[in-house]
């Protein structure tokens, strides 16, 4: 079975320009969550995303929003990019909730946004 | 104080010997714990998770867990090459979502 996909891979953006990230959670799974890691750090919770509706959100700013489609799908959409939204971007896909104790998460490969 | 800390290394360990990576986290109620493994330039991968207090074994990883202590380690044995990555530890604290909050990694280099 295929893993969770992103794309793109790599992108190049300029400072005050919007960007689209998109996600494919591994299949069977409905629960899609964004974080963002710059180097040297651990991975920032961004969003999580379950069943379509927004279960959490991260301490980031309005810039940042995303949606997760019918077929559990997921974009993370970033407006105004500045400096300092360069970042591995990373998607991460899980059967959900679960029954009182969370599904453990898998991540994709990433996209990597430079903003110049 | 962080809420999940760990040693951010590097650690240098010789092949064929227990690694030994440590994580404690400031949530005394957080219930999911998982351990990562992130080579350089590429995404974490899922190595370990483990809810209940003791010791989970799977082929040569072992994760210990002490609630009491709020303490989180991930034993290595029979060290590879291919083991050294960075390490992250990362905690589940609110049910209500799915928020992984992680530590910083430790660096972990395997000498053969």
């Amino acid at each position: 079975d295929a893993g969770v996909t992103q794309s793109p891979t790599h992108l190049i953006k300029t400072r005050g320009q919007h960007v689209t990230l998109r996600c494919s959670p591994i299949s069977g799974h409905k629960s899609v969550s964004w974080y963002q890691q710059v180097l040297g750090q651990g991975p920032q919770f961004i969003f999580q995303y379950y069943e379509k509706e927004e279960r959490g959100r991260g301490n980031f700013p309005d810039r940042f929003s995303a949606r997760q489609f019918p077929n559990y799908s997921s974009e993370l959409n970033v407006n105004a990019l500045l400096l300092g939204d360069s970042a591995l971007y990373l998607c991460a896909s899980s059967l959900g909730p679960g029954q009182g104790i969370p599904y453990e998460q898998y991540f994709g490969p990433g996209t990597r946004l430079t903003v110049t | 104080q962080k809420e999940v800390e760990q040693n951010s290394g590097p650690l240098s360990v010789p092949e064929g010997a227990i690694a030994s990576l440590n994580c404690t986290y400031s949530d005394r109620g957080s219930q999911s714990f998982f351990w990562y493994r992130q080579y350089s330039g590429k995404s974490p991968e899922l190595i370990m998770f483990i809810y209940s207090n003791g010791d989970k074994e799977d082929g040569r990883f072992t994760a210990q867990l002490n609630k009491a202590s709020q303490y989180v380690s991930l034993l290595i044995r029979d060290s590879q090459p291919s083991d050294s990555a960075t390490y992250l530890c990362a905690v589940i604290s609110n049910f209500g979502n799915e928020k992984l909050t992680f530590g910083t990694g430790t660096r972990l280099t395997i000498i053969p």
